[in-house]
């Protein structure tokens, strides 16, 4: 049971790339969130999808799109990667909304 | 955004000693009420989440909540330096969990 799988674990992205960060779930939750996560901001809400089928804005969504391509997976999508976008990427999948989220093992990316 | 505060340590305490950790919470609304441990490089896991007013056991941690005064705090007795990590606390608010940035606690031996 893997839990929740995030590819890649590591990425450096230059100034304007793109990338997309994967996400999956192995637990048949119907919720699952992108946070991000800087030194002394705490973690942060980038996006959400409450189940299959919809996706809606957190606290911190300029810059980014996600994809929910189905129960399991859960994609986030950087169109023109800036260097504020430095950070480390944890997708959370939980049973239902407010309930006990599990992380993935977190992506670190940098832009340069 | 509602805000969830504890403060960032760091805690250090003596093997076997009691740390006790805080979080406040400014959204009354809110009902649900977590405990995430991160160690560094790590991603956080879920150690407890308590719903009603009171104590929740769990083993070495207890959870403690009161609505009334917007507190919850986390218990963990005879601490262990395996303890040392960055505990996260986290409410729900509205659609997903909001969390706190987190206590430092260090376990000295």
């Amino acid at each position: 049971n893997a839990g929740v799988t995030q590819t890649p674990k590591f990425q450096v992205l230059k100034t304007g790339q793109s990338m997309t960060l994967q996400c999956a779930q192995d637990m048949n939750h119907n919720s699952m969130y992108w946070y991000r996560q800087d030194p002394g901001m705490g973690l942060r809400l980038i996006y959400y999808s409450a189940s299959e089928g919809t996706t809606d804005k957190g606290e911190v969504p300029n810059g980014y799109n996600v994809s929910r391509l189905n129960k399991r997976e859960f994609s986030l999508r950087l169109e023109s990667a800036a260097p504020s976008q430095t950070s480390v990427y944890f997708c959370a999948s939980s049973e239902q909304l407010n309930t006990e989220a599990f992380f993935g093992q977190g992506t670190r990316l940098t832009v340069v | 955004q509602k805000e969830v505060e504890q403060n960032s340590g760091p805690l250090s305490v003596p093997e076997g000693a009691i740390a006790s950790l805080n979080c406040t919470y400014s959204d009354r609304g809110s009902q649900s009420f977590f405990w995430y441990r991160q160690y560094s490089g790590k991603s956080p896991e879920l150690i407890m989440f308590i719903y009603s007013n009171g104590d929740k056991e769990d083993g070495r941690f207890t959870a403690q909540l009161n609505k009334a005064s917007q507190y919850v705090s986390l218990l963990i007795r005879d601490s262990q330096p395996s303890d040392s990590a960055t505990y996260l606390c986290a409410v729900n608010q509205g659609y997903a969990l909001n969390f706190g940035k987190g206590t430092s606690l260090l376990v000295t031996p």
